[in-house]
């Protein structure tokens, strides 16, 4: 079993409208989660960290947490065409990170 | 603040020569390290994962080796390329249950 799985895609959404991406992790004892955008060619760049249940907002990114699902999440509100991207969902077990294989997001203008 | 330096970002090798790529940290010591390759529209395919200087564990057997020869650095070798290396090679760190954080990206291009 993965350590780390994301819906690879592609997500499509209008411009304005909420992206909501998912991720299911197998560790129970992870206590860091993060999202990373990566733009075509580039390297990743982190966008969210979580640590704690519940959710954590920074501008128009909400992450969640749900640690007794072993789910994490990354909401965009107001899409805009500038966050294309594939996102990257990473946890941290057993003191090594680990990369889901990424959701391709499209916002179409 | 904690920054990677990865060179050279794009590379164009014959099959059959060797490879060196580096990686530099700054701003942390003792990170875990990190060498990923990724095709194109694929995820980061861990290649090598190192704790510390001498310290590497292969995640898939493969044409590439790694060495860590000092605690900043992360070195990624070929003595042989082969056509199915080519890829787009990212060096990460972290310092510890804390963020990853990546290079540049090399650009390898086997012809």
């Amino acid at each position: 079993q993965k350590e780390v799985e994301q819906n690879s895609g592609p997500l499509s959404v209008p411009e304005g409208a909420i992206a909501s991406l998912n991720c299911t992790y197998s560790d129970r004892v992870s206590q860091s989660f993060f999202w990373y955008r990566q733009y075509s060619g580039k390297s990743p760049e982190l966008i969210m960290s979580i640590y704690s249940n519940g959710d954590k907002e920074d501008g128009r990114f909400t992450a969640q947490l749900n640690k007794a699902s072993q789910y994490v999440s990354l909401l965009i509100r107001d899409s805009q065409p500038s966050d294309s991207a594939t996102y990257l969902c990473a946890v941290i077990a057993g003191n090594q990170f680990y990369f889901g294989t990424g959701t391709s997001l499209t916002v179409i203008p | 603040s904690q920054t990677i330096h990865q060179w050279p970002a794009t590379l164009v090798q014959p099959v059959g020569s060797p490879l060196s790529l580096e990686c530099t940290v700054e701003g942390t010591s003792n990170p875990n390290l990190y060498w990923y390759r990724q095709a194109a529209g694929r995820g980061l395919q861990l290649l090598f994962y190192s704790v510390g200087i001498g310290q590497i564990s292969s995640e898939v057997p493969q044409n590439l080796s790694a060495s860590r020869p000092q605690d900043r650095q992360f070195i990624l070798s070929s003595k042989k390329l082969l056509l199915s290396d080519s890829g787009f090679y990212l060096c990460a760190g972290e310092g510890g249950n804390t963020e990853a954080f990546f290079g540049q990206g090399t650009r390898l291009t086997v012809v």
